[in-house]
């Protein structure tokens, strides 16, 4: 079945250290996107791409790192940068086009990053 | 820019009873709204949507209609189930813009 992995579900990180967490998606969408959700604030935005090989700052990108090599893979990397970087990610896309730009998000079950 | 405002929770109802989660956004042009609901340890779902004014987005007893008078888009279930306990956002887009700004969620307890 068509949908979006994410992994690791859960990730442990000591201070300091960067970590990347896994999106791929087989549903042949064109754009993806990373959000950070904590307690009470809903979803904010950190990377999205619309195209391999591009991808553009959301609200809250300082201290995160993204690559776009795939059309299907969009992995996040938070750096040692990142002040506060216990929360909830999830990854999602969707496709891109004149008559469904405003088309609906499709999200992973979303990564949960501790530091310890 | 753009944003979304949705009542703050908890909310806590009893089984059966009349659900109402308000939200309202602020938007420069012609936006389609969302409704996503997020199950414990899940990600998002698409639970309904509307892209134009006067539209009305249903799914699994849940309702919401786009008011442009009043930049509304507020969700009802006339009865609620244990079941549909969740976290629930309103969420909007614009055409040409590629992206999807989200309320601060609504968390619903529904109790036996």
């Amino acid at each position: 079945d068509g949908g979006i992995t994410q992994s690791p579900k859960y990730l442990f990180r000591k201070e300091g250290q960067n970590v990347t967490l896994s999106c791929e998606q087989n549903l042949n969408h064109d754009a993806m996107y990373w959000y950070r959700q904590d307690p009470g604030q809903g979803l904010r935005l950190i990377y999205y791409s619309q195209i391999v090989n591009d991808f553009q700052k959301g609200d809250i990108a300082e201290g995160y790192s993204v690559s776009r090599e795939k059309k299907e893979s969009f992995p996040l990397t938070v750096t040692s940068a990142q002040k506060n970087p216990t929360a909830f990610y999830l990854c999602a896309s969707t496709k891109v086009g004149r008559s469904v730009g405003t088309g609906e998000l499709f999200f992973g079950e979303g990564s949960r990053l501790t530091v310890l | 820019g753009n944003s979304v405002t949705q009542m703050e929770g908890p909310v806590t109802l009893s089984e059966e009873a009349f659900l109402t989660i308000n939200c309202t956004y602020t938007a420069t042009g012609y936006p389609s709204l969302f409704w996503y609901v997020q199950y414990p340890g899940e990600g998002l779902q698409l639970l309904l949507k509307a892209t134009k004014a006067d539209d009305k987005g249903s799914n699994k007893g849940f309702e919401a209609t786009y008011r442009k008078e009043t930049t509304s888009f507020h969700l009802e279930k006339g009865s609620v189930q244990v079941s549909d306990s969740a976290v629930y956002f309103c969420a909007l887009s614009e055409a040409g813009n590629n992206d999807m700004r989200f309320g601060a969620g609504t968390r619903l307890t529904v109790k036996p």
